[in-house]
């Protein structure tokens, strides 16, 4: 079974507003990552946050983690109709030493408006 | 090469036919994922390599499906006997330490069984 679950679904804004995705977990994590679909091809890694970070920074993107509640947010500000994709969570699993494999959650389809 | 790299591109194949999906991962990264994305879903775990370390079969839906890596190189996803349930974008990642650091992905294998 999938381990994380995205909230919500799909998600519509117009431009210059900031988008919110929420993703839960399960399991013990390593770590917590962000990625960026287009196109339902490759995807593109956008942000990793540590189990022992609670908040992290990259250009327009915050990621907060809470591992007592076992969740996650993205927030994009001041998006832009570039921003429109698909993005999903993924939790680095807990597996011998320092390495796992990596989960993912269902996705947030973002729509941006110009 | 400069990125994960999967063939082919696009693959249409008989019920019944096998298949044979290849990824040839970054140079020097260590752990390979393979995943399944069935039309606007997530992406579905299959099989994770990590160094010479026995992989991670968990993700694999049936016995008609099997992956082989050589070394920490090429990899092959077969499917056997292929179903119409089995059309999907197979997706192949490669990371440098598992899940401890960001993976890298190809653009996908779109397969449709017909």
């Amino acid at each position: 079974s999938q381990q994380g679950e995205e909230d919500p679904q799909a998600l519509s804004i117009q431009e210059g507003e900031n988008a919110t995705m929420n993703c839960s977990y399960k399991t013990s994590i390593n770590n917590l990552q962000w990625y960026r679909q287009n196109s339902g091809r490759g995807l593109v890694h956008l942000i990793l946050i540590r189990s022992n970070e609670r908040e992290k920074h990259s250009g327009r993107l915050r990621v907060t983690l809470d591992t007592s509640k076992k969740s996650s947010s993205l927030l994009i500000t001041a998006s832009r109709a570039a921003d429109t994709a698909s993005y999903f969570c993924a939790t680095g699993i807990k597996g011998s030493g320092n390495t796992g494999k990596l989960i993912f959650g269902q996705g947030t389809t973002l729509q941006v408006k110009p | 090469g400069a990125g994960v790299s999967q063939s082919p591109s696009n693959k249409v194949t008989e019920k019944g036919k096998d298949v044979e999906l290849r990824c040839d991962p970054i140079s020097g990264h260590t752990a390979l994922y393979w995943y399944r994305q069935r039309l606007g879903q997530g992406l579905e775990f299959l099989i994770y390599f990590q160094g010479n370390s026995a992989p991670d079969k968990s993700g694999l839906p049936s016995d008609r499906f099997s992956a082989e890596r050589t070394g920490e190189s090429v990899s092959t996803l077969t499917i056997q006997r292929t179903q119409q349930e089995d059309s999907a974008v197979y997706l192949c990642a490669s990371s440098f330490a598992g899940s401890s650091t960001e993976a890298f992905f190809g653009q996908g294998t779109r397969l449709t069984v017909v």
